[in-house]
């Protein structure tokens, strides 16, 4: 299975970009990335996802390298509720099956 | 719209003993997940429930793990006999379709100590 690889932990300034990356280099052609993060003592939220083309919601922004090796989740503007774990995750192709990185402790300073 | 609830969100049991975890999906949601988090590892997939029926069982540890999902509705893992290495959050999820980019939502886990 595909395996993901992520800074243990980041800081931002509140109001600045949150740029988390993420490596999948083993990532096959039908494997989809996604991004949960988690509010300490909740599950793992849905953030977004993509498979080849960069995505954009209303709560962030996906860039996947064109490769595919690697990808990058953008908040464009973190406040103080953003500060969570955020999970880089890769889902089996052809399951529902997600694999889990051991994300990213982000910590958005004030 | 109600959440996926889990119960109980911890439980303390001693090793030996049988533990039952239960998971409610968002109604209308026929698929359900269960993973797992144990002490400083990733999380991890466990199961796959397409209404009643096992899709993927391949991420359960060994025998002393079952679920269930009987009728399709709720689901319960019970773990028996409780090891201390089983010692960590249990998450469940569901997501409502039969489609490959369908999202997972998560419950907010229970949370098993093993003395």
């Amino acid at each position: 299975d595909a395996k993901t690889t992520q800074p243990p932990s980041m800081d931002c300034a509140e109001g600045r970009a949150a740029n988390l990356p993420c490596n999948h280099s083993t990532i096959s052609g039908n494997e989809y990335v996604y991004w949960y993060r988690q509010i300490h003592s909740q599950g793992p939220q849905y953030i977004i996802h993509g498979l080849k083309n960069n995505e954009t919601n209303e709560m962030a922004s996906l860039i996947i390298t064109e490769d595919r090796k690697s990808s990058t989740l953008i908040l464009p503007h973190a406040t103080l509720r953003d500060t969570a774990v955020y999970y880089c995750i890769v889902r089996v192709g052809g399951t529902y099956k997600y694999i889990f990185g051991t994300g990213t402790r982000l910590k958005v300073l004030a | 719209e109600a959440g996926v609830t889990q119960f109980p969100s911890h439980s303390v049991i001693e090793k030996g003993q049988t533990v039952t975890l239960r998971c409610d999906p968002i109604s209308g949601h026929d698929n359900l997940y269960w993973y797992r988090r144990v002490m400083g590892k990733e999380i991890k997939f466990l199961l796959h429930f397409v209404k009643e029926s096992k899709q993927d069982e391949s991420g359960m540890p060994n025998n002393r793990f079952l679920a269930e999902r009987t009728g399709g509705t709720y689901s319960t893992l019970k773990v028996q006999p409780a090891e201390l290495e089983d010692s960590g959050v249990y998450f469940c999820a569901s997501s409502p379709k039969r489609l490959s980019t369908d999202t997972q939502y998560f419950g907010p886990g229970t949370r098993l100590t093993v003395l």
